[in-house]
Protein backbone atom coordinates (compact mmCIF):
# COMPACT_ATOMS: atom_id res chain seq x y z
CA UNK A 1 0.00 0.00 0.00
CA UNK A 2 0.77 3.52 -0.25
CA UNK A 3 3.46 4.71 2.44
CA UNK A 4 4.12 8.43 3.14
CA UNK A 5 7.50 8.96 5.02
CA UNK A 6 9.04 12.31 6.75
CA UNK A 7 12.24 13.47 7.29
CA UNK A 8 13.39 14.55 9.97
CA UNK A 9 11.28 13.03 12.50
CA UNK A 10 12.75 15.48 14.95
CA UNK A 11 13.99 18.86 14.63
CA UNK A 12 15.44 21.35 16.87
CA UNK A 13 16.07 24.73 16.65
CA UNK A 14 16.81 28.19 17.62
CA UNK A 15 14.55 30.66 17.81
CA UNK A 16 15.06 32.48 14.35
CA UNK A 17 16.59 29.76 12.96
CA UNK A 18 14.95 28.43 9.69
CA UNK A 19 13.03 24.80 9.31
CA UNK A 20 12.56 22.57 6.80
CA UNK A 21 10.49 18.87 6.75
CA UNK A 22 10.22 16.78 3.83
CA UNK A 23 7.84 14.08 2.71
CA UNK A 24 7.91 11.24 0.43
CA UNK A 25 5.48 9.14 -1.08
CA UNK A 26 6.15 5.80 -2.13
CA UNK A 27 2.99 6.17 -4.93
CA UNK A 28 2.09 9.50 -7.00
CA UNK A 29 -0.58 11.73 -5.69
CA UNK A 30 -3.32 13.43 -6.78
CA UNK A 31 -2.42 15.92 -4.19
CA UNK A 32 -0.82 16.67 -1.09
CA UNK A 33 -2.40 18.43 2.20
CA UNK A 34 -0.26 19.50 5.44
CA UNK A 35 -1.75 19.73 8.70
CA UNK A 36 -0.30 20.98 11.90
CA UNK A 37 -0.78 19.69 15.33
CA UNK A 38 0.05 21.29 18.65
CA UNK A 39 1.39 19.55 21.98
CA UNK A 40 -2.03 18.22 23.04
CA UNK A 41 -3.97 19.03 20.67
CA UNK A 42 -5.64 17.84 16.73
CA UNK A 43 -4.47 18.34 13.86
CA UNK A 44 -5.35 21.01 11.74
CA UNK A 45 -5.55 21.84 7.90
CA UNK A 46 -2.59 24.22 6.88
CA UNK A 47 -2.83 24.37 3.08
CA UNK A 48 -3.28 21.83 0.00
CA UNK A 49 -1.34 21.10 -3.07
CA UNK A 50 -2.24 19.74 -6.15
CA UNK A 51 0.15 20.95 -9.19
CA UNK A 52 3.01 19.37 -10.19
CA UNK A 53 5.48 21.92 -8.63
CA UNK A 54 3.10 24.12 -7.56
CA UNK A 55 4.63 26.43 -4.61
CA UNK A 56 2.30 28.31 -2.07
CA UNK A 57 3.36 30.91 0.46
CA UNK A 58 1.76 31.31 4.30
CA UNK A 59 3.20 34.29 5.55
CA UNK A 60 6.75 32.41 6.62
CA UNK A 61 5.65 29.13 5.61
CA UNK A 62 6.44 28.02 2.32
CA UNK A 63 5.07 24.83 0.93
CA UNK A 64 6.33 23.02 -2.28
CA UNK A 65 4.94 20.03 -4.25
CA UNK A 66 7.59 18.00 -6.36
CA UNK A 67 7.57 17.55 -10.09
CA UNK A 68 6.72 14.01 -9.83
CA UNK A 69 3.84 14.42 -7.55
CA UNK A 70 5.69 11.96 -4.91
CA UNK A 71 7.04 14.64 -2.56
CA UNK A 72 6.94 17.86 -0.76
CA UNK A 73 8.66 19.96 1.68
CA UNK A 74 7.19 23.07 4.17
CA UNK A 75 10.07 25.52 5.24
CA UNK A 76 9.50 27.67 7.55
CA UNK A 77 11.44 30.97 7.72
CA UNK A 78 12.82 32.53 11.09
CA UNK A 79 11.13 30.04 13.43
CA UNK A 80 9.14 31.57 16.49
CA UNK A 81 8.32 29.82 19.62
CA UNK A 82 4.56 29.81 18.17
CA UNK A 83 5.91 27.42 15.63
CA UNK A 84 5.97 24.12 17.97
CA UNK A 85 4.02 21.45 17.34
CA UNK A 86 4.33 18.22 15.09
CA UNK A 87 3.46 18.66 11.41
CA UNK A 88 2.11 16.50 9.08
CA UNK A 89 1.74 15.75 5.24
CA UNK A 90 -1.05 13.87 3.70
CA UNK A 91 -1.00 12.14 0.48
CA UNK A 92 -4.46 11.94 -1.23
CA UNK A 93 -4.05 9.27 -3.92
CA UNK A 94 -7.34 8.10 -4.88
CA UNK A 95 -10.60 9.91 -3.86
CA UNK A 96 -11.23 9.13 -0.69
CA UNK A 97 -7.99 7.51 0.81
CA UNK A 98 -5.64 9.91 2.61
CA UNK A 99 -2.57 8.33 4.00
CA UNK A 100 -0.56 10.62 6.97
CA UNK A 101 2.89 11.12 6.70
CA UNK A 102 5.05 9.89 10.21
CA UNK A 103 5.26 13.75 10.91
CA UNK A 104 7.79 16.04 12.15
CA UNK A 105 7.98 17.16 15.73
CA UNK A 106 9.59 20.99 15.73
CA UNK A 107 11.36 22.18 19.06
CA UNK A 108 12.08 25.69 18.98
CA UNK A 109 14.50 26.70 21.69
CA UNK A 110 14.10 30.61 22.40
CA UNK B 1 -18.32 25.54 17.53
CA UNK B 2 -19.04 21.97 18.03
CA UNK B 3 -18.03 21.05 14.75
CA UNK B 4 -16.96 17.35 15.30
CA UNK B 5 -16.94 15.88 19.03
CA UNK B 6 -15.24 13.11 20.98
CA UNK B 7 -16.06 11.25 23.68
CA UNK B 8 -14.66 9.92 26.49
CA UNK B 9 -11.31 12.03 26.02
CA UNK B 10 -9.64 9.92 28.27
CA UNK B 11 -10.09 6.39 28.85
CA UNK B 12 -8.58 3.31 31.12
CA UNK B 13 -9.87 0.18 30.37
CA UNK B 14 -8.37 -3.55 30.76
CA UNK B 15 -6.95 -5.87 28.86
CA UNK B 16 -10.14 -8.17 27.43
CA UNK B 17 -13.32 -5.46 27.73
CA UNK B 18 -14.95 -4.27 25.05
CA UNK B 19 -15.25 -0.35 24.56
CA UNK B 20 -16.57 2.25 22.69
CA UNK B 21 -15.44 5.48 21.31
CA UNK B 22 -17.69 8.00 20.58
CA UNK B 23 -17.34 10.59 17.42
CA UNK B 24 -20.40 12.85 16.61
CA UNK B 25 -20.17 16.04 13.84
CA UNK B 26 -22.84 19.07 13.34
CA UNK B 27 -21.80 19.36 9.88
CA UNK B 28 -23.79 16.32 8.12
CA UNK B 29 -19.85 15.54 6.26
CA UNK B 30 -20.16 12.23 4.60
CA UNK B 31 -17.20 11.41 5.48
CA UNK B 32 -15.87 10.15 8.43
CA UNK B 33 -12.52 8.60 9.54
CA UNK B 34 -10.77 6.88 12.27
CA UNK B 35 -7.31 7.50 13.21
CA UNK B 36 -4.76 6.09 15.95
CA UNK B 37 -1.60 8.14 16.43
CA UNK B 38 1.50 6.51 17.86
CA UNK B 39 4.81 7.68 18.60
CA UNK B 40 6.84 6.96 15.55
CA UNK B 41 4.00 6.12 13.05
CA UNK B 42 2.03 8.93 12.86
CA UNK B 43 -1.60 8.96 12.10
CA UNK B 44 -2.84 5.40 11.05
CA UNK B 45 -6.15 4.90 9.07
CA UNK B 46 -8.45 2.44 11.05
CA UNK B 47 -11.44 2.67 9.54
CA UNK B 48 -13.62 4.95 7.14
CA UNK B 49 -17.10 5.49 6.05
CA UNK B 50 -18.30 7.57 2.75
CA UNK B 51 -22.16 7.40 3.67
CA UNK B 52 -24.29 6.29 6.45
CA UNK B 53 -24.22 2.58 6.40
CA UNK B 54 -20.79 2.61 4.22
CA UNK B 55 -17.25 1.31 5.94
CA UNK B 56 -14.41 0.71 4.80
CA UNK B 57 -11.28 -0.86 6.51
CA UNK B 58 -8.08 1.38 6.34
CA UNK B 59 -4.40 0.30 7.06
CA UNK B 60 -5.16 -1.06 10.43
CA UNK B 61 -8.36 -2.01 10.95
CA UNK B 62 -7.93 -5.44 13.36
CA UNK B 63 -9.71 -5.32 16.46
CA UNK B 64 -12.01 -2.81 15.96
CA UNK B 65 -15.18 -2.25 14.81
CA UNK B 66 -16.56 0.54 13.39
CA UNK B 67 -20.79 1.36 12.34
CA UNK B 68 -22.77 4.38 10.66
CA UNK B 69 -25.99 4.26 11.05
CA UNK B 70 -26.57 7.70 11.00
CA UNK B 71 -24.40 10.51 8.75
CA UNK B 72 -23.29 12.44 12.11
CA UNK B 73 -21.89 9.39 14.24
CA UNK B 74 -19.06 7.55 14.02
CA UNK B 75 -18.45 5.07 16.75
CA UNK B 76 -15.33 2.70 16.85
CA UNK B 77 -15.52 -0.37 19.05
CA UNK B 78 -12.78 -1.81 20.38
CA UNK B 79 -14.13 -5.18 20.56
CA UNK B 80 -11.85 -7.44 23.07
CA UNK B 81 -8.91 -4.52 24.08
CA UNK B 82 -5.23 -5.29 23.75
CA UNK B 83 -2.18 -3.85 25.43
CA UNK B 84 -1.23 -2.64 22.02
CA UNK B 85 -4.46 -0.66 21.21
CA UNK B 86 -3.08 1.87 24.06
CA UNK B 87 -2.80 5.26 21.66
CA UNK B 88 -4.49 8.24 20.89
CA UNK B 89 -7.78 7.85 18.67
CA UNK B 90 -8.87 10.59 16.32
CA UNK B 91 -11.69 11.20 14.41
CA UNK B 92 -11.97 13.14 11.79
CA UNK B 93 -15.06 14.31 8.52
CA UNK B 94 -14.62 15.89 5.50
CA UNK B 95 -16.98 17.19 3.02
CA UNK B 96 -16.71 15.63 -0.32
CA UNK B 97 -17.23 18.36 -2.18
CA UNK B 98 -15.40 19.38 -5.26
CA UNK B 99 -12.31 20.94 -4.03
CA UNK B 100 -13.49 20.28 -0.38
CA UNK B 101 -10.33 18.39 0.79
CA UNK B 102 -9.90 19.54 4.09
CA UNK B 103 -10.34 16.96 7.07
CA UNK B 104 -11.54 18.04 10.37
CA UNK B 105 -10.21 16.30 13.56
CA UNK B 106 -11.65 15.80 16.80
CA UNK B 107 -10.10 16.66 19.80
CA UNK B 108 -9.07 13.09 20.52
CA UNK B 109 -9.20 10.16 22.77
CA UNK B 110 -6.63 9.12 25.13
CA UNK B 111 -7.13 5.48 25.81
CA UNK B 112 -4.87 3.44 27.92
CA UNK B 113 -5.05 -0.51 28.12
CA UNK B 114 -4.07 -1.94 31.25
Amino acid sequence: GQQVMQIPQYQHVQEGEDFTTYCNSSTTLSNIQWYKQRPGGHPVFLIQLVKSGEVKKQKRLTFQFGEAKKNSSLHITATQTTDVGTYFCAGREGYQKVTFGTGTKLQVIP
Amino acid sequence: DAGITQSPRYKITETGRQVTLMCHQTWSHSYMFWYRQDLGHGLRLIYYSAAADITDKGEVPDGYVVSRSKTENFPLTLESATRSQTSVYFCASRDPGIGKTEAFFGQGTRLTVV
